[in-house]
């Protein structure tokens, strides 16, 4: 069975900080997803990473894929209140008929 | 932008009760999604379609049914309503491809009592 491990589980900085989110995993993925999703409301797709290696960037959030494809991390730079969230990333796998492996969530609070 | 929809968005209802939780899309995907989640907790896959006539279960054991007569429309039904199917239901769909990336709709939060 597939799994993806994130950590941390919980994370509460103060505004302006940084902070890094893992994803990592014993698989090897085709693709990488992340997610941030607000209370009572659907998962909105950040960025998907597929070469080994790639880095992706969006204002201040850093997206690695590692070069084995086993993990990624997201890095958040001067983080905001506005960041505040559930970061989810999930998987991509061929073999397993195509469907996503999502790991378990990293609950982001940032304070002003 | 993801063109996916979800209604209701909140509904409360009463034990025994049977509900449809409707989803649609138009993106054109073949490949849809039903998940459970519990507030700020990790989402259970419950059901998936390849494409219309095509419907699989997830990982999580599920008492609800799906179907798929068109592309663009999953709905999920629960027959008889229970305190323990209270949670958020999220609907995603996806192309066939590389990525398999999912776009999520709204979600549905169910209140049994």
């Amino acid at each position: 069975t597939q799994l993806l491990e994130q950590s941390p589980q919980f994370l509460s900085i103060q505004e302006g900080e940084n902070l890094t989110v893992y994803c990592n995993s014993s698989s090897v993925f085709s693709s990488l997803q992340w997610y941030r999703q607000e209370p009572g409301e659907g998962p909105v797709l950040l960025v998907t990473v597929v070469t080994g290696g790639e880095v992706k960037k969006l204002k201040r959030l850093t997206f690695q894929f590692g070069d084995a494809r086993k993990d990624s991390s997201l890095h958040i730079t001067a983080a905001q209140p506005g960041d505040t969230g559930l970061y989810l990333c999930a998987g991509g796998d061929r073999g397993s008929q195509g469907n996503l492996i999502f790991g378990k969530g990293t609950k982001l609070s940032v304070k002003p | 932008e993801a063109d996916i929809y979800q209604t209701p968005r909140y509904l409360v209802i009463g034990t025994g009760k049977k509900i449809t939780l409707e989803c649609s899309q138009t993106m054109g995907h073949d490949k849809m999604y039903w998940y459970q989640q519990d507030p700020g907790m990790e989402l259970h896959l419950i059901h998936y379609s390849y494409g219309v006539n095509s419907t699989e279960k997830g990982d999580l054991s599920s008492e609800s049914t799906v179907s798929r007569i068109r592309t663009e429309h999953f709905p999920l039904t629960l027959e008889s309503a229970r305190p323990s199917h209270t949670s958020q239901y999220l609907c995603a769909s996806s192309e066939w491809g590389l990525t398999g990336t999912q776009y999520f709709g709204p979600g549905t939060r169910l209140l049994v009592l």
